[in-house]
């Protein structure tokens, strides 16, 4: 069975800290997604990576194959970057959703 | 803007009552998939359509179908409608090369309530 963790389940935060985010999964991969969701339901795709770092802007996603695990950072975080972030793995055939992150960045 | 358009944007149906959800892809892509994203969790995969097959389900009964066509759009019919049904439901098209399926671009959604 292909399960995907998420830590932490919320999450509060002033302005300009250092976020992050941390996923795990339990079956071997060929992509990890991470997505952001904001209120109202739009998802939008963050990355996509199978192995070692990404950067685009001020989010960074890094991935450790062996250790099954995923972390997404978010460097001078803002009030827009408020949303929930979600990790996804393919796996077994089939798409499987972390539970989310719910970030919310105070000014 | 990721090129993928759902509608319809909102409906209401019945118990019983069958829907059909339709999702254009974005240009170039060949891989379609499914979401139900119940008010206040996660999203959960439904199935996966590549070049017009299923390739992929997640736990859901067959009542749930879909459909994809040769211009790579797709349909979402849930047949037998039941309150649980109540959803936002999302598709996502990707281009899938080989075995490796790119990044995901996500269609605004539909929203289904079931009285």
């Amino acid at each position: 069975k292909n399960e995907v963790e998420q830590s932490p389940q919320n999450l509060t935060a002033q302005e300009g800290e250092f976020i992050t985010i941390n996923c795990s999964y339990s079956v071997g991969i060929s992509a990890l997604h991470w997505l952001q969701q904001h209120p109202g339901g739009g998802i939008v795709s963050l990355f996509m990576l199978s192995s070692g770092k990404k950067k685009h802007g001020r989010l960074i996603a890094t991935i450790n194959i062996q250790e099954k695990h995923s972390s997404l950072h978010i460097t001078a975080s803002h009030p827009r970057d408020s949303a929930v972030y979600i990790c996804a793995n393919f796996g077994n055939e089939k798409l499987t959703f972390g539970t989310g992150t719910r970030l919310t960045i105070i000014p | 803007e990721t090129g993928v358009t759902q509608s319809p944007t909102h409906l209401i149906k019945t118990r019983g009552q069958q829907v059909t959800l339709r999702c254009s892809s974005q240009s170039g892509h060949n891989t379609v998939s499914w979401y139900q994203q119940a008010l206040g969790q996660g999203p959960q995969f439904i199935f996966q359509y590549y070049r017009e097959e299923e390739n992929g389900r997640g736990n859901f009964p067959p009542r749930f179908s879909g459909l994809q066509f040769p211009n790579y759009s797709s349909e979402l019919n849930v047949n037998a409608l039941e309150l649980d049904d109540s959803a936002l439901y999302l598709c996502a098209s990707s281009l899938t090369s080989g075995r490796n399926t790119g990044e995901l671009f996500f269609g605004e959604g539909s929203r289904l309530t079931v009285l």
